[in-house]
C-alpha cells in the first residue's frame, strides 16, 4: 500500500515533442505528490509538486495532471529539449501526518532521452 | 544559499571493510535524511533525524549500518562490515521540517564494494 508505481522505465522523445510519465499509488492518505529530476552524478532536485485538491498544476513547460479517483498522476513535458534528458522520479508523502509518515516514497524512475 | 554538502564523492572498498560518509545540511534545516539509491531504482530512506534525534530508522539495516547526528547539525553514516549489495549512491537530504518545506538533496557518495 506504500508503493508508488512509475512507468515507463525509459522514454525516447524527439526534440519538440511531449514527454509523458505516469505514476500510480494505492494509499489514499497521500497528500503531496512531487516530481524530481536527477542528472547523472547529482542528487534529485524538485521539479514540480501537486496537492490532491487540484487536478492540474503547470510551471513553464512542466505540467502535473492528477486524477484522485484513479489514484494516478502524471508529468507532461511540453516542447521537450535535449537538456531535459535526465531521470525523473515521482514520489508521494503524507505530509499532514508528520513524523515518519511524512517521508517521501519514490517510484523507480524513468530515464528520459530527448533526441535532437 | 549553500546546498547540502556530502563527502567523499566516490569510495571503493573491499567487502567486509568499513566506510563512513559525511553530510552537512543546509544551515537551519532541522530535519536530515539519509537515502540509499541502488542503480536503476528510486531513493530509499534509511534514516531520518529531527535535530539530533532519530525519527525513523525502520529501514536501516542496524546489524551493519549506523548513523549519528551529533549537535543536530552534520551527520555521519557508517557501514561495517560492507557487503557487495551495499554498492549504491548514498544521498543526504535536509529540510526545514516537512518534506514540502525546502527539501534539498546533496549530490551523494557513490560506494562500490568489490
Amino acid at each position: 500500500q506504500q508503493q508508488v508505481k512509475q512507468s515507463p522505465q525509459s522514454l525516447i522523445v524527439q526534440k519538440g515533442g511531449i514527454s509523458i510519465i505516469n505514476c500510480a499509488y494505492e494509499n489514499t492518505a497521500f497528500d503531496y505528490f512531487p516530481w524530481y529530476q536527477q542528472f547523472p552524478g547529482k542528487g534529485p532536485a524538485l521539479l514540480i509538486a501537486i496537492r490532491p485538491d487540484v487536478s492540474e498544476k503547470k510551471e513553464g513547460r512542466f505540467t502535473i495532471s492528477f486524477n484522485k479517483s484513479a489514484k494516478q498522476f502524471s508529468l507532461h513535458i511540453m516542447d521537450s529539449q535535449p537538456g531535459d534528458s535526465a531521470t525523473y522520479f515521482c514520489a508521494a508523502s503524507m505530509v499532514n501526518y508528520g513524523g515518519s509518515q511524512g517521508n517521501l516514497i519514490f517510484g523507480k524512475g524513468t530515464k528520459l532521452s530527448v533526441k535532437p | 544559499e549553500a546546498g547540502v554538502a556530502q563527502s567523499p564523492r566516490y569510495k571503493i572498498i573491499e567487502k567486509r571493510q568499513s566506510v563512513a560518509f559525511w553530510c552537512n545540511p543546509i544551515s537551519g534545516h532541522a530535519t536530515l535524511y539519509w537515502y540509499q539509491q541502488i542503480l536503476g531504482q528510486g531513493p530509499k530512506l534509511l534514516i531520518q533525524f529531527q535535530n539530533n534525534g532519530v525519527v525513523d530508522d525502520s529501514q536501516l539495516p542496524k546489524d551493519r549500518f549506523s548513523a549519528e547526528r551529533l549537535k543536530g547539525v552534520d551527520s555521519t553514516l557508517k557501514i561495517q562490515p560492507a557487503k557487495l549489495e551495499d554498492s549504491a549512491v548514498y544521498l543526504c537530504a535536509s529540510s526545514l521540517g516537512r518534506v514540502d518545506y525546502g527539501y534539498t538533496f546533496g549530490s551523494g557518495t557513490r560506494l562500490t564494494v568489490v
